[in-house]
């Protein structure tokens, strides 16, 4: 069983709609919580960094991390065509090391005008 | 102030050929990371390094893998005779303190995808 589980999808949703995105993992350390967005041929760039449990808003994205489950997902409200990309989840035990970062294989996003 | 800058950005080579990757990390960034991108493996650190210095390569493989970021210049990434098996896309990430995440994020390049004939 991989440490961290992500549906690679591909996930395809209208523009404007509302999309879940989610990882689940198995390691009870992991304490901080990324998601990266990719797009075709390009690097990671992060979007989002939560700490432990609970939301973190910023513009059109949520992050919610539920460590009792294992699970965080990504929240993209008012969705465009500019958001299709893939996402990524990575998660580490401990803070300020990159090194030891736990990356999802990604979910694939379409969002059709 | 450019990104980080990786090259070459597509990169053919022959079983038993060597493969040189560079990268270059954004302005002011000392700290510099390589990961490997396979489809169904995701993205695996393989290296971290200061100038003139391998603080972590935990990640590297064993053999035919060596990296190398010098005073002056960019950071290399060397893949002695290749294997198929080593077709993939290899990234870089700078940043400018040591081993931050979230609040100092180390910043990607765009890759070089490395295909193994």
């Amino acid at each position: 069983q991989k440490e961290v589980e992500q549906d690679p999808g591909p996930l395809s949703v209208p523009e404007g709609a509302i999309v879940s995105l989610n990882c689940t993992y198995s390691n009870s350390a992991f304490q901080y919580f990324m998601w990266y967005r990719q797009y075709s041929r390009k690097g990671p760039e992060l979007l989002m960094y939560t700490y432990s449990s609970g939301n973190k808003e910023d513009g059109r994205f949520t992050a919610q991390v539920d460590k009792s489950s294992k699970y965080i997902s990504l929240f993209i409200r008012d969705s465009q065509p500019s958001d299709s990309a893939t996402y990524l989840c990575a998660m580490s035990p401990n803070a300020g090391n990159n090194r030891k970062l736990i990356w999802g294989l990604g979910t694939s996003l379409a969002v059709n005008p | 102030n450019a990104g980080v800058m990786q090259n070459p950005r597509h990169l053919v080579r022959r079983r038993g050929q060597e493969a040189r990757l560079r990268c270059s990390p954004m302005k002011g960034h000392s700290h510099v990371y390589w990961y490997r991108q396979l489809p169904e493996e995701g993205l695996k650190f393989m290296v971290y390094l200061q100038k003139e210095n391998i603080i972590d390569e935990s990640g590297m493989p064993k053999e035919r893998f060596s990296a190398e970021f010098p005073k002056e210049g960019p950071s290399i990434l060397r893949i002695q005779q290749v294997v198929r098996g080593d077709s993939a896309a290899y990234f870089c990430a700078s940043s400018t303190t040591r081993d931050r995440i979230g609040n100092t994020e180390a910043f990607f390049g765009q890759g070089t995808r490395l295909t193994v004939v």
